[in-house]
């Protein structure tokens, strides 16, 4: 299947400062890569979708200015953190699915994820 | 929007015995029904998918079944092993690639020897 990487796996950050995770299709084209927040034992939380080449698209409730996202190419895409405060201590993960419209397209395949944790 | 209910949320059955997770849709236009397994503290990773025009798809001790007209589909897992307890989420989207998916809350799955 489609490898995704997403690094750092691991960070530890001071409340205040800015955090950045790279999330990158290793072996296919993501026109579309999506971020979501994950609370122990709790599902899938979408944050927003990374569309290459324009700005992201947030969910409700979601920050643009505390959760900055590019998407500069076709396999990389990348978030901030900014301005990290502990209730920002989370696992974050991106995903991506494969470039186009088509109607095979599987999906979604994710990276490594990251715990971010903001003392 | 899509809504993706997942039952139940956790479910505990003895090695050998059959496994059986249920998950409703809302959203008639979506095509398509990827099932992820996540171990603690790793990612989500994809084990089978079913498209809106087969009925059933089965791999090895996998199995997924999809009624479109009821808006339901489940994953059957047989023979269960210690190794297959994790978190299984459905969720569902449409075939296109620029589509997120909506993810049911996932069930708790504990195969215990």
């Amino acid at each position: 299947g489609a490898v995704v990487s997403q690094h750092p796996s691991r960070v530890i950050c001071k409340s205040g400062t800015s955090v950045k995770i790279e999330c990158r299709s290793l072996d296919f084209q993501a026109t579309t890569m999506f971020w979501y927040r994950q609370f122990p034992k709790q599902s899938l939380m979408l944050m927003a979708t990374s569309n290459e080449g324009s700005k992201a698209t947030y969910e409700q409730g979601v920050e643009k200015d505390k959760f900055l996202i590019n998407h500069a190419s076709l396999t990389l895409s990348t978030l901030t953190v900014t301005s990290a405060h502990p209730e920002d201590s989370s696992f974050y993960i991106c995903s991506a699915r494969e470039a186009g419209g088509g109607t095979m397209a599987r999906g979604a395949f994710f990276g490594q994820g990251t715990r971010l944790t903001v003392v | 929007g899509e809504n993706v209910e997942q039952h139940p949320s956790t479910l505990s059955v003895q090695e050998g015995d059959s496994a059986v997770i249920k998950c409703t849709y809302s959203d008639s236009a979506s095509n398509y029904f990827p099932w992820y397994k996540q171990e603690l503290g790793k990612r989500p990773q994809l084990i089978i998918d079913i498209r809106s025009n087969v009925g059933e798809k089965k791999d090895q001790r996998i199995a997924v079944t999809l009624n479109k007209t009821a808006k339901h589909f489940s994953l059957h897992i047989t023979e269960t092993q210690p190794e297959d307890s994790a978190v299984y989420f459905c969720a569902s989207t449409l075939n296109s690639g620029y589509s997120t998916l909506t993810f049911g809350k996932g069930t708790m799955l504990l195969v215990s020897p």
